[in-house]
């Protein structure tokens, strides 16, 4: 059973902090990670996917990956009110397989 | 991104009647598409994957009678929720792939209701 585990939080940060999420995986034969953030009642949106060990930045948010250790992270730098959302990992294989998402962690900025 | 739409946002039926609900990717050929189903603060659940000319695979546990699933082309597919009942009620999204890379893009999701 491929499984992604995330905390489900809520995770709290106050707002300029640095705001971090984590997500492991079971699956070594995973190959692509996807890390999407979901406002309350919306469907996903895709921030950042990433297949390489290491780091990846866009903007405000950094993606790490350490395949040895089976660990997803997203950074999100100058965390603002508009972060506040549920942010979803998920992991796959290249091509158009599915993905196995985690349950989502909560994420609050606060003022 | 991709561009992916889905219609109605919006749907309230009356028990025992179907609903279509449509998904298609605006700007890009969408050579997978897939189902999701969400209840309220739950999770993502997949109930299908369809690829254009094929028969959808469904999920375990999904009835493939009832959510039938058409992928008649590269940029539309085709959820019909048939003789549904209030607990089929849910948020319906739909997602694309085609680039290669595995990254799926959502359709802004149909919020079935069922009286």
């Amino acid at each position: 059973q491929k499984e992604v585990e995330q905390n489900s939080g809520p995770l709290s940060v106050p707002e300029g902090a640095i705001a971090s999420l984590n997500c492991t995986y079971s699956d070594r034969g995973s190959q692509s990670f996807f890390w999407y953030r979901q406002y309350s009642g919306k469907s996903p949106e895709l921030i950042m996917f990433i297949y390489s060990n290491g780091d990846k930045e866009d903007g405000r948010f950094t993606a790490q990956l350490n395949k040895a250790s089976q660990y997803v992270s997203l950074l999100i730098r100058d965390s603002q009110p508009s972060d506040s959302a549920t942010y979803l990992c998920a992991g796959g294989l290249f091509g158009n397989e599915k993905l196995t998402f985690g349950t989502g962690t909560r994420l609050t900025i606060i003022p | 991104g991709a561009v992916v739409s889905q219609h109605p946002s919006r749907v309230i039926c009356k028990s025992g009647t179907s609903v279509k609900i449509e998904c298609r990717s605006l700007d890009f050929q969408a050579t997978t598409m897939f189902w999701y189903r969400q209840f309220p603060k739950q999770s993502l659940m997949l109930m299908a994957t369809s690829n254009e000319g094929s028969k959808a695979t469904y999920e375990q546990g999904v009835e493939k009678d009832k959510f039938l699933i058409n992928h008649a082309s590269l940029t539309l597919s085709t959820l019909t929720v048939t003789s549904a009942h209030p607990e089929d009620s849910s948020f319906y999204i739909c997602s694309c792939t085609g680039t290669g890379q595995g990254e799926q893009y959502f359709g802004p999701g149909t919020r079935l209701t069922v009286t």
